[in-house]
């Protein structure tokens, strides 16, 4: 089993939507990562966490520590927003490396 | 303004060869990382530097050899090239070590060996 755990693991949505994409892991960590890779391959950061919530734009993270769970919203979804989302925890016991979960592949149709 | 970029795009190279892999980051910043991620698209740490300095080596064949001749570029070279090489590596910067920190991608280079 993996540290960190995505699901779904893909999920289709008409635009406009609600999206929830869930990462849920089984260590202590310092630190929450959110990366979106697009269908070219590029990888962007989203947001890195510790504790409660950020928002940029259409996009909202959240993590809860005591249930080691985190979540990330789209709302409104736009097709654009098709893209491999991954998350990715420090955790104390890995050092001062990232471990990443296996990704949620998010087709947004027109 | 390319903030992390990584030289080649693509690689074809047979087994056995020799390549190199580089990356150069002009945001300043102090920490570089190698990633490898592979056909079942997991991003995996390969290896980091803290200001020229090795801070993570994961358990990697010593075919691997990452190189840092200043902070803000990270080379990796791969001897003996194998066909389970076949990925796609990611070169990252951030300002502070330790994955506390944003890290900023580079736009990869896909491996084929062939």
């Amino acid at each position: 089993k993996n540290e960190v755990e995505q699901s779904p693991q893909n999920l289709t949505a008409q635009e406009g939507e609600f999206i929830t994409i869930n990462c849920s892991y089984s260590v202590g960590i310092s630190a929450l990562h959110w990366l979106q890779q697009h269908p070219g391959g590029g990888i962007v950061s989203l947001f890195m966490l510790s504790s409660g919530k950020k928002k940029h734009g259409r996009l909202i993270a959240t993590i809860n520590i005591q249930e080691k769970h985190s979540s990330l919203h789209i709302t409104a979804s736009h097709p654009r927003d098709s893209a491999v989302y991954i998350c990715a925890v420090r955790s104390y016991a890995a050092g001062n490396k990232l471990t990443f979960g296996g990704g949620t592949r998010v087709l947004v149709k027109p | 303004d390319t903030a992390v970029s990584q030289t080649p795009k693509y690689l074809v190279t047979q087994m056995g060869n020799d390549k190199s892999i580089k990356c150069e980051q002009n945001l300043g910043h102090d920490t570089m990382y190698w990633y490898k991620q592979d056909s079942k698209k997991f991003l995996k740490i390969m290896f980091s530097y803290n200001n020229k300095e090795l801070i993570i080596n994961e358990t990697v064949p010593n075919r691997f050899s990452p190189k840092s001749p200043d902070k803000a570029h990270l080379n990796l070279h791969i001897n003996s090239l194998e066909l389970g090489d076949s990925a796609v590596y990611f070169c990252a910067s951030s300002q502070a070590a330790g994955g506390t920190d944003t890290q900023y991608f580079g736009p990869g280079t896909r491996l084929t060996v062939l």
